[in-house]
């Protein structure tokens, strides 16, 4: 089955600091891969995309996200992490097949301490 | 600027009423989708729409049925509510290939 793996629930660093959010994924082919954002009681908001070329995607708020096909992994990066960065992260691959919808992690809570 | 419109942002509805959710795109995306969000349980998908008319069954479909006559809209109905579908109802739409844009999201209680 394919699926999207966030193996952490939860991600604390302090301000200042690099932060990484981790995904793992198992879809066939060549998917196009996603993150998301969430800030309470708002729908996602989208940050970045990998389709095909450079590995290492730039987003949103300074974000970024290095895609590794030999690891499946698509992990959300920043090298100085904010307060205001604390939310919901969720990654999310498309299997790019006609008629197949987003296949979204369980999310991880970024929280940036002062 | 992108608009998913979801018509609601909460909702109180009685066990056993007949709900309508409706999202709203002006984007000219083939594809839409509903969401369901439970915490821990990360997005998990109840229908989406390739084209006018047409609904294919995610993740969780059961007590859930969905309307798509018009290309802009998609209809989440729950046939008869249960308390058990409190949540919060997420829309997004689509291009073929591409990420999902999302509404704001719809937060249901069933009491």
């Amino acid at each position: 089955a394919q699926s999207v793996a966030q193996p952490e629930d939860q991600v604390n660093v302090a301000e200042g600091n690099p932060l990484t959010v981790k995904c793992t994924y198992s879809v066939s082919g060549n998917p196009y891969l996603f993150w998301y954002v969430q800030y309470p009681n708002r729908g996602l908001q989208f940050l970045l995309k990998y389709i095909t070329g450079d590995n290492l995607v730039k987003g949103s708020y300074g974000f970024e996200a290095e895609f590794n096909k030999s690891q499946t992994s698509f992990h959300l990066k920043k090298p100085s992490a904010l307060v205001s960065d604390s939310a919901l992260y969720f990654c999310a691959v498309s299997p790019n097949q006609a008629g197949t919808a987003l296949i979204f992690g369980k999310g991880t809570t970024l929280s940036v301490s002062s | 600027d992108v608009k998913v419109t979801q018509s609601s942002r909460y909702l109180v509805k009685r066990t056993g009423e007949k709900v309508f959710l409706e999202c709203v795109q002006d984007m000219d995306h083939e594809n839409m989708f509903w969401y369901r969000q439970d915490p821990g349980l990360g997005l998990r998908l109840i229908y989406f729409s390739y084209d006018v008319k047409m609904k294919e069954k995610g993740d969780i479909p059961e007590g859930y049925s969905v309307s798509r006559e018009k290309k802009e809209r998609f209809s989440l109905i729950l046939e008869s509510a249960s308390t058990n579908q409190t949540s919060m109802y997420l829309c997004a739409s689509s291009l073929a290939f591409g990420g999902a844009f999302f509404g704001q999201g719809t937060r249901l209680t069933v009491v």
